[in-house]
């Protein structure tokens, strides 16, 4: 069955430290990869996203993702961490076996301590 | 470009009543999608349109919850009666057709919260 897995629930980085939130899939074939982060209140914003080609893909406010097809896994990380990066991410893949709909994952909340 | 509207943007009701969101989705785009998100998880898939038609409704529970897209643009999501572990933030989503290898986009509304009381 296709699924996401984010093994960790909660995560708490220094300000200026590097972030690293896991992400593994269980999914059929090649699947489309995705990093959503939402913040309180607000709407879920794309990160970045992985379709083909190069492993190692770049996306918005600093952060990169690389896919690893060995391990399942498209761990996003960031070499120096914001106070402002303090919200919920949210790993998805697609599409769905019906339609095209993303499944998420449950999330990892990110705090930053100063 | 607009974004994709929702209402309302909270909404408190007693169990067994009913309730309706509505969803304006990015125009011209033709694949909606309602998830539901409890707190403390990510969004879960409700239910996929395409212009008009129903893709995907395997996870509606429809002896409670139903869904309508009147003329492939606006959609309308509705609880009648609704329970207390329906309580989450209901989000619409809307991209262009759905072709995530041709690089498209999935858009996120703000979403309704429901409280059930």
């Amino acid at each position: 069955a296709q699924s996401v897995t984010q093994p960790d629930i909660h995560i708490t980085v220094s300000e200026g430290a590097s972030l690293e939130l896991r992400c593994n899939y269980s999914y059929g074939a090649t699947p489309y990869l995705f990093w959503y982060v939402q913040s309180p209140g607000q709407g879920l914003q794309l990160l970045l996203k992985y379709f083909s080609g190069d492993t190692l893909v770049q996306g918005i406010k600093g952060f990169e993702a690389e896919f690893k097809r060995s391990q399942s896994s498209f761990n996003l990380r960031k070499p120096s961490v914001h106070w402002s990066d303090a919200a919920e991410y949210f790993c998805a893949v697609g599409p769905n076996q019906a339609g095209t709909a993303l499944i998420f994952g449950k999330g990892t909340t990110l705090s930053v301590s100063s | 470009e607009a974004g994709v509207a929702q209402s309302p943007r909270y909404k408190i009701i007693e169990k067994r009543q009913s309730v309706a969101f509505w969803c304006n989705p990015i125009s011209g785009h033709a694949t909606l999608y309602w998830y539901q998100q409890i707190l403390g998880q990510g969004p879960k898939l409700l239910i996929q349109f395409q212009n008009n038609g129903v893709v995907d409704d395997s996870q509606l529970p429809k002896d409670r919850f139903s869904a309508e897209r009147l003329k492939g643009v606006d959609s309308t999501l509705k609880i009648q009666p609704a329970k207390l572990e329906d309580s989450a933030v209901y989000l619409c989503a809307s991209s262009l057709r759905g072709d995530w290898g041709g690089g498209e986009k999935l858009f996120f509304g703000s979403g309704t919260q429901l409280s059930v009381l």
